[in-house]
């Protein structure tokens, strides 16, 4: 079975801070994919990432990165110098290679306060 | 523009009748789904469709039925709405392919539904 584990219900920073959002998976497929979704106040639901299992080459895309440790079978997710604007509840999601299911889990609330 | 279009955004209906919610990708996208999101649970999928004629159950089919009959479009069928069933709702297409190392792209969501069955 598959299975999207957001230990974090939610976070609170204050603005510039760095924040972590949390991600473990499990997966008995060698072949899957896992994402980041990103879904504001305002409701739509908005793709960050995408990373298969055969790169496991962290990403940094300005001020966001993704930590991909098989290992530990996590997918970290990073802000740097937090800004007000990156308050949102992200979601990470994984679909293994032989399903068509794409499994989310439930989700992280972060707030960035001024 | 490339979109996800759901109808109606929001709908408040009595329990048993029975209502569709329509969805409609302008991207030629094979995979198309729907899931319902409730606070504490996340997203939830109910069913998903790797292209025509070919639809599966994700992890909440109960009480809700689709159809595939052409690729741009994946409607989300009550036949009889409970108040269980009040949710938001999301429709998402993506590219997917069965090559190794490709698999399915980004998904692409409507901007969701706002179901209350009373």
């Amino acid at each position: 079975a598959q299975k999207v584990t957001q230990a974090q219900t939610e976070i609170s920073v204050v603005e510039k801070e760095d924040v972590t959002l949390d991600c473990v998976y499990e997966t008995r497929d060698t072949t899957y994919y896992l994402f980041w979704y990103k879904q504001p106040p305002s409701g739509e639901l908005v793709f960050l990432i995408r990373r298969n299992s055969f790169d496991e080459q962290n990403e940094i895309s300005g001020r966001y990165s993704w930590n991909f440790q098989k290992s530990t079978s996590s997918f970290n997710f990073t802000i740097t110098a937090s800004q007000v604007v990156d308050s949102a509840v992200y979601f990470c999601a994984l679909k293994g290679g032989s399903q068509g299911n794409l499994i989310f889990g439930k989700g992280t609330k972060l707030s960035v306060k001024p | 523009e490339a979109q996800v279009t759901q109808n109606p955004r929001y709908l408040i209906t009595v329990t048993g009748k029975k209502l569709t919610v329509t969805c409609s990708q302008n991207m030629n996208h094979e995979y198309m789904s729907w899931y319902r999101q409730d606070p504490g649970l996340g997203l939830r999928q109910i069913y998903y469709s790797m292209n025509v004629e070919v639809t599966d159950k994700g992890d909440v089919p109960e009480g809700y039925k689709v159809s595939r009959k052409e690729k741009r479009n994946f409607p989300l069928i009550l036949e009889s709405p409970s108040p269980n069933q009040t949710s938001l709702y999301f429709c998402a297409s993506s590219l997917y392919s069965d090559l190794v190392g490709s698999g399915p792209g980004e998904l692409f969501f409507g901007e969701g539904s706002r179901l209350t069955v009373l």
